[in-house]
């Protein structure tokens, strides 16, 4: 069975920090990894990861994967109270089967 | 940018009754997936449909039935409502086998 485990649970920090989320994960036949941000609402896409070593940036958010380690992490740097959310780690696997399995997920709390 | 569209947004039922929740796509997206979260846990995947075929099945109760039509819409139907089934209902589209899902807003079930 896919497992995505997240770390740490929780984080609260103080605006204009630097923050590492970590995901790892076991999967048969593993397609891609995602990272989610989720508000109130629904989880918001942030970035998609298939391939080791290259680093996906978006502003002050960059992923990275590593597939032989089997693990992503995600990096938020200058921290705002907005970036406090939950941010969900999720896995496909090959094609067929393309469920996301998502991880319990990290609550970020920014304190200004 | 359109987005993926649930309705309804709240829905409260009583034991033993029946819902259904739609999901809109958003254009050109041809696969669905729907999932159940429930307070404090992470999405669960249910089912997922590809150009209107069942094409993964997960944790969905045999109460449960969903369909995709022919524009791709998809409905899930709930029958014999019981307590444990008052979540957060989401509905994810993509394009093709190699996209990110998008999540819509979610239909907020509550049974009474």
């Amino acid at each position: 069975e896919d497992k995505v485990v997240q770390s740490p649970l929780s984080l609260v920090v103080h605006e204009g920090d630097t923050v590492t989320l970590n995901c790892s994960y076991e999967v048969t036949n593993f397609r891609s990894l995602l990272w989610y941000k989720q508000e109130k609402k629904a989880p918001t896409f942030l970035f998609m990861l298939t391939s080791s070593g290259i680093e996906k940036k978006s502003g002050r958010l960059s992923s990275i994967l590593d597939k032989k380690e089997l693990f992503s992490i995600l990096n938020i740097t200058a921290t705002q109270t907005g970036d406090s959310a939950i941010y969900l780690c999720a896995v496909e696997a090959d094609f067929g089967n393309e469920k996301l399995t998502f991880g319990t997920g990290t609550r970020l709390t920014i304190i200004p | 940018a359109a987005g993926v569209i649930q309705s309804p947004r709240h829905l409260i039922k009583e034991k033993r009754e029946t819902a259904t929740l739609k999901c809109y796509p958003i254009p050109r997206h041809d696969t669905v997936y729907w999932y159940q979260q429930g307070p404090g846990q992470d999405p669960q995947f249910l089912i997922s449909f590809y150009e209107k075929m069942q094409s993964d099945k997960g944790s969905i109760p045999d109460r449960f039935s969903a369909q995709q039509f022919s524009d791709y819409h998809s409905e899930l139907n709930m029958s014999s409502l019981e307590l444990g089934d008052s979540a957060l209902y989401f509905c994810a589209s993509r394009r093709g086998g190699r996209y990110e899902q998008y999540f819509g807003p979610g239909t907020r079930l509550t049974v009474t």
